[in-house]
């Protein structure tokens, strides 16, 4: 079975350090993938998403993520955090023959003013 | 347009009882989820939905029952809730293809006493 794995629970930072968040998964054919956020008090949103092409991805506000299949990672990066950052982080992996969408289980990203 | 609806947005329940959640969308979108969402361990995938007529079964399906009778509308029903169905339950669904947006809903707090 498919699974997500995020390697950091919970991320304090202060502003304008650079961020990077982990995400691995455990299947070996194609894979669409995808960062969400969701901000306090919020429903999930997507921030980017990756399905073929140019392994770098970017998305809204900033964020980045880079498709390492060999490492069968897709780690999420922003050079310059802001206090408004501070969210929960979801990875989430589809295998391109199943619909299922699979999230790993957030990280909480606190950014310190 | 209303995108993805939930009702009710908060509900308290005795165990035993029963209960469905309610989740439509107005986007004609084939595919539906729930994900139900606990502290420390993200969204878990519970049923999802292909398309009208045609569900099955996620990560945590056991508790729940799905019906997809419209593209519209997918409920999820808890037939005799138990304590360790507290927390808050997502609807999603997703555009065309495989890579397609996943829009969640604004979530149904749930807890049983």
């Amino acid at each position: 079975a498919q699974s997500v794995s995020q390697h950091n629970h919970h991320v304090i930072l202060s502003e304008a350090a650079s961020l990077e968040l982990g995400c691995n998964y455990s299947y070996g054919g194609t894979v669409n993938l995808f960062w969400y956020v969701q901000y306090p008090g919020q429903h999930l949103q997507l921030l980017l998403k990756y399905f073929s092409g140019d392994p770098l991805v970017k998305g809204i506000k900033g964020f980045e993520a880079e498709f390492i299949k060999s490492k069968f990672s897709f780690n999420l990066r922003k050079p310059s955090v802001q206090w408004s950052d501070t969210a929960e982080y979801f990875c989430a992996v589809n295998e391109n023959r199943d619909d299922k969408i699979i999230f790993g289980k957030g990280t909480r990203l606190h950014i310190l003013p | 347009n209303a995108g993805v609806t939930q009702t009710p947005k908060f509900q308290v329940l005795k165990t035993g009882q029963s209960m469905t959640l309610q989740c439509a969308q107005d986007m004609n979108h084939e595919y539906m989820s729930w994900y139900r969402q606990d502290p420390g361990m993200g969204l878990r995938l519970i049923h999802y939905s292909v398309g009208a007529g045609i569900t099955d079964q996620g990560e945590v399906p056991n508790g729940y029952n799905v019906s997809r009778s419209t593209t519209e509308d997918f409920p999820l029903r808890l037939l005799s809730a138990a304590p360790s169905q507290t927390s808050v339950y997502f609807c999603a669904s997703r555009g065309q293809g495989l890579a397609g947006e996943q829009f969640f809903g604004p979530g149904t707090r749930l807890t049983v006493l």
